[in-house]
């Protein structure tokens, strides 16, 4: 079965500070990962995704992430945070003998001080 | 019309009561999901439609009911619902059942239950 990790559960940092949220997935085959995000009030919606290809994707916002196939990582990141990146964040990943089945990483709580 | 609309916003409901959760698209989107979403917690899947048939049941509860009526309408039946079911209830849509293709989310409808 696939099964996703977030190292941090609560990080708080400056604005224009760099973030790092990491993301490691357990399953061995053909994966399909994604970063969700969801602000205050506001429905989840996708900051990027990943399938093939460059292993390096860049979303909206200004977010990046990184798919490390030998660390079964998908790691996220922004050089430079702004108070509006005040959200959760949720790693999440379909593997492809589990169809249509997204699993959801247990999220990361960013804050971000002005 | 890019959005998935579900209603009510808010349902309060006992015990002993039957209400019903509705979701509606109409982007043609025909993979259609229902996650249970606690406070503080990562979205949980619980169903999943592909072309109006039933082809997930994350052994959900048989107090919880999905019905797919159409391509455009995506309903969840609650009977005998307990407190512990309160949380947020998720409908997304993707356009098929692929696994590289992103859900877009509705806003939810939060459901307590007395």
């Amino acid at each position: 079965a696939q099964s996703v990790s977030q190292h941090n559960h609560h990080v708080i940092l400056s604005e224009a500070a760099s973030l790092e949220l990491g993301c490691n997935y357990s399953y061995g085959g053909t994966v399909n990962l994604f970063w969700y995000v969801q602000y205050p009030g506001q429905h989840l919606q996708l900051l990027l995704k990943y399938f093939s290809g460059d292993p390096l994707v860049k979303g909206i916002k200004g977010f990046e992430a990184e798919f490390i196939k030998s660390k079964f990582s998908f790691n996220l990141r922004k050089p430079s945070v702004q108070w509006s990146d005040t959200a959760e964040y949720f790693c999440a990943v379909n593997a492809g003998a589990a169809g249509n089945k997204l699993t959801f990483g247990g999220g990361t709580r960013v804050l971000v001080k002005p | 019309d890019t959005e998935v609309t579900q209603t009510p916003k808010h349902l309060v409901m006992g015990m002993t009561n039957k209400k019903s959760l509705k979701c509606e698209q109409h982007m043609g989107h025909r993979a259609m999901y229902w996650y249970k979403q606690k406070a503080k917690k990562p979205p949980e899947l619980m169903f999943v439609y592909s072309y109006e048939k039933l082809s997930i049941n994350e052994s959900v509860p048989s107090r919880f009911s999905p019905e797919c009526p159409n391509s455009s309408l995506l309903n969840l039946h609650l009977h005998a619902l307990q407190p512990e079911d309160s949380a947020l209830y998720l409908c997304a849509t993707r356009a098929y059942p692929s696994t590289n293709e992103k859900l877009f989310f509705g806003s939810g409808t939060q459901l307590s239950v007395l």
